[in-house]
C-alpha cells in the first residue's frame, strides 16, 4: 500500500456546492496531517493542519478517521477561487525527515 | 521578510548540459527538500537534508546531485545523466520538530526547467 493515496479527480462542482475528498494513509502511527492547496503552476501552500480528530476553519473542515486510516477535507459553499489541487501530507515517520505528499485531488468549481 | 527563494523561475538547458537550481532560505530551518513535479502529477522527492553537510536520497535521486554546505542553501544540480529533466522543481524547508511530526513545509516559488 502506498504511503499516501488520493483520488485524483477532477471533482467538478457548481458554485455553492459542498464537496469532500479523502486521503488514505498507510502508517497507522501517524498522529498529524496537513492539507496543502496548489494552484496551477504555483507552489503548494498550507491550507490546514490536523492534529487530533479534526479541524475546522471557516468553510473548510478536515476530519481524521484513525480506524479506517483516512482523512477527509470538506469544503462548504464552494467558491470559484477554491479551484485548485489539494494535497495531503502525513507527518514524518519517527526518525525520518522525509515528507511524502499525496498526488493530490483536483477541484474545479464551475459558475 | 523570512522566506524561501528559488532562482531562476524559468530555466532552459541544452541536452547534455548540467544545470544548477538555487534554493535559499532565511527561516533558520534545519530540513530542506527538493521535489520534482510533472504536468498533472504529484510531488516526487529527489533529495532531502536534515542538517548541514548531510543529505539523503529520495525516491528519484538518479541524475541529480545536491550539496548542503550552509544551513541556508540547498542547491540542486540536474546532470546530463537525468534522461527526462523537463519539469517543475520545488524546494521546501521545514523546522526541526520538537517531536516527530507537526511541522509544515514552506515552499519556494519553483523553477520551471525546460530542456531544448
Amino acid at each position: 500500500r502506498k504511503e499516501v493515496e488520493q483520488d485524483p479527480g477532477p471533482f467538478n462542482v457548481p458554485e455553492g456546492a459542498t464537496v469532500a475528498f479523502n486521503c488514505t494513509y498507510s502508517n497507522s502511527a501517524s498522529q498529524s496531517f496537513f492539507w496543502y492547496r496548489q494552484d496551477c503552476r504555483k507552489e503548494p501552500k498550507l491550507l490546514m493542519s490536523v492534529y487530533s480528530s479534526g479541524n475546522e476553519d471557516g468553510r473548510f473542515t478536515a476530519q481524521l478517521n484513525r480506524a479506517s486510516q483516512y482523512i477527509s477535507l470538506l469544503i462548504r459553499d464552494s467558491k470559484l477561487s477554491d479551484s485548485a489541487t489539494y494535497l495531503c501530507v502525513p507527518e514524518r515517520r519517527a526518525g525520518s525527515y522525509q515528507l511524502t505528499f499525496g498526488k493530490g485531488t483536483k477541484l474545479s468549481v464551475i459558475p | 521578510d523570512g522566506g524561501i527563494t528559488q532562482s531562476p523561475k524559468y530555466l532552459f538547458r541544452k541536452e547534455g548540459q548540467n544545470v544548477t537550481l538555487s534554493c535559499e532560505q532565511n527561516l533558520n530551518h534545519d530540513a530542506m527538500y527538493w521535489y520534482r513535479q510533472d504536468p498533472g502529477q504529484g510531488l516526487r522527492l529527489i533529495y532531502y537534508s536534515q542538517i548541514v553537510n548531510d543529505f539523503q536520497k529520495g525516491d528519484i535521486a538518479e541524475g541529480y546531485s545536491v550539496s548542503r554546505e550552509k544551513k541556508e542553501s540547498f542547491p540542486l544540480t540536474v546532470t546530463s545523466a537525468q534522461k527526462n529533466p523537463t519539469a517543475f522543481y520545488l524546494c521546501a524547508s521545514s523546522p526541526t520538530p520538537i517531536r516527530v511530526g507537526n511541522t509544515e513545509a514552506f515552499f519556494g516559488q519553483g523553477t520551471r526547467l525546460t530542456v531544448v
